[in-house]
């Protein structure tokens, strides 16, 4: 069955800081991977997608993931971390004939002055 | 921004009630897709669509009905509300397989 684990629940950062995100997936087929950021009381934006190719994505605002086959992994990162990347983050695998999408439970950022 | 609109985006309603949430969309995606969300546990999948009157279930799908009328239109009914159900409703659609998924801006569903 597929699934998508984030094991950091919370993750505080000082702004300018390096940032990464940890996601890993279980996907029995060639995995489609997904980035989205939620600001409060909003919606779902796409930050990057994995489809094949080169592993490492580029995104918006500077986010860029790696996806890396031997540990069923999707990190997302940033080199240099602002205030407004304050959000919570979701990992999502799309599987199937169907296009359904997983998503892990989020990992939510603080930023530190 | 994907033409998504949801409504209502906020209801408060009471236990055993019927609820009727409305996704409705202009982007003509072939794929609609209902999720709630709650604390802890991410994003949920309610159910499905892939075409007019082609729908499915999802993880969590148990006290919901959806019906596909129209492309352009996704309604998901609670089909007597419960607490359990409090929750933050997200419509998304996309256009084909192995596309991304673009999301409504969420219905904040309380039940009392």
């Amino acid at each position: 069955a597929q699934s998508v684990t984030q094991p950091d629940i919370h993750i505080t950062v000082s702004e300018g800081a390096s940032l990464e995100l940890r996601c890993n997936y279980s996907y029995g087929a060639t995995p489609y991977l997904f980035w989205y950021v939620q600001s409060p009381g909003q919606g779902l934006q796409l930050l990057l997608k994995y489809f094949s190719g080169d592993t490492l994505v580029q995104g918006i605002k500077g986010f860029e993931a790696e996806f890396k086959r031997s540990q069923s992994s999707f990190n997302l990162r940033k080199p240099s971390v602002h205030w407004s990347d304050a959000a919570e983050y979701f990992c999502a695998v799309g599987a199937g004939n169907f296009n359904k999408f997983y998503f892990g439970s989020g990992t939510k950022l603080n930023v530190k002055p | 921004d994907a033409g998504i609109t949801q409504s209502p985006r906020h209801k408060v309603t009471e236990t055993g009630t019927p609820v009727t949430l409305r996704c409705h969309q202009t982007e003509n995606h072939r794929y609609m897709y209902w999720y709630r969300q709650d604390p802890g546990h991410g994003l949920r999948l309610i159910h499905y669509s892939y075409g007019v009157k082609d729908t499915d279930k999802g993880e969590v799908s148990d006290g919901y009905s959806v019906s596909r009328s129209k492309t352009e239109d996704f309604l998901l009914t609670l089909e007597s509300a419960t607490s359990s159900q409090t929750s933050v409703y997200f419509c998304a659609i996309s256009e084909s397989v192995n596309g991304e998924a673009f999301f409504g801006q969420g219905t904040r569903l309380t039940v009392v």
